[in-house]
């Protein structure tokens, strides 16, 4: 069956310091792999995709970026973060785009 | 530009009732749609995908229909338990890449 992790779990960070968070995918090959935002009281923004390893494409201008190393390894980073980039983070995977999506239990991002 | 709503934003309903949820979309060029409940501080967890074609699927006591000439979709849930309480979310895919969520329903069962 197919898991997928995120970690760390919770992170409380400075304005202004540097962010890596790491998805990772098991038990399949080739996954379609998503970062998701989750603001409070806000719904779910769609902020990165990518169909192979190396491949990314944004949704949406921000101050973040995301790389696939590998096949089934995702990450979501940035290099200053700021007071807006708070915020519950989600991964998810699926076989193929527009195909059901599964998430990963979340990152949820405190800058102070 | 595709939209997702969802209403009630709450709903608070006694132990064993039926209940109905509601998601519409403005843009019925959809390949998908899919159901899932998000537990406080949790992930997402899939219940239902619907694709396009379909009108219909059943897991459990959970039924999702799909109207798309109308751009509705509604989730049922059967005799419902105080674990079913959760927000639930609908997710449009408007492209083969893109996909929109709708702000959810806070479900409460009082037991």
């Amino acid at each position: 069956s197919q898991t997928i992790h995120q970690w760390p779990a919770t992170l409380v960070q400075p304005v202004g310091s540097p962010l890596s968070l790491e998805c990772t995918v098991e038990g399949t090959s080739n996954p379609n792999l998503y970062w998701y935002r989750q603001a409070a009281g806000r719904g779910l923004q769609l902020l990165f995709y990518s169909v192979g390893i190396g491949q990314i494409s944004s949704e949406v201008p921000q101050n973040l970026s995301a790389s696939r190393p590998q096949d089934r390894q995702f990450i979501l980073s940035s290099k200053k973060l700021l007071l807006s980039d708070s915020g519950f983070y989600l991964c998810a995977w699926s076989v193929q785009e527009a195909n059901e999506q599964f998430f990963g239990p979340g990152t949820r991002l405190t800058v102070l | 530009k595709q939209e997702v709503t969802q209403i009630p934003a709450a709903l608070s309903v006694p132990e064993g009732e039926n209940l109905v949820l509601n998601c519409s979309f403005t843009d019925s060029a959809i390949y998908n749609l899919q159901w899932f409940r998000q537990d406080p501080g949790k992930g997402l967890t899939s219940l239902l995908l619907i694709q396009s074609s379909q009108r219909e699927q059943t897991s459990g006591r959970l039924n999702a229909s799909l109207d798309k000439s109308s751009g509705r979709s509604t989730l049922y849930i059967a005799a419902s338990q105080p674990g079913d309480s959760a927000t639930y979310l609908c997710a449009v895919y408007s492209s083969a890449s893109k996909i929109i969520f709708g702000s959810g329903t806070r479900l409460s069962i009082r037991p």
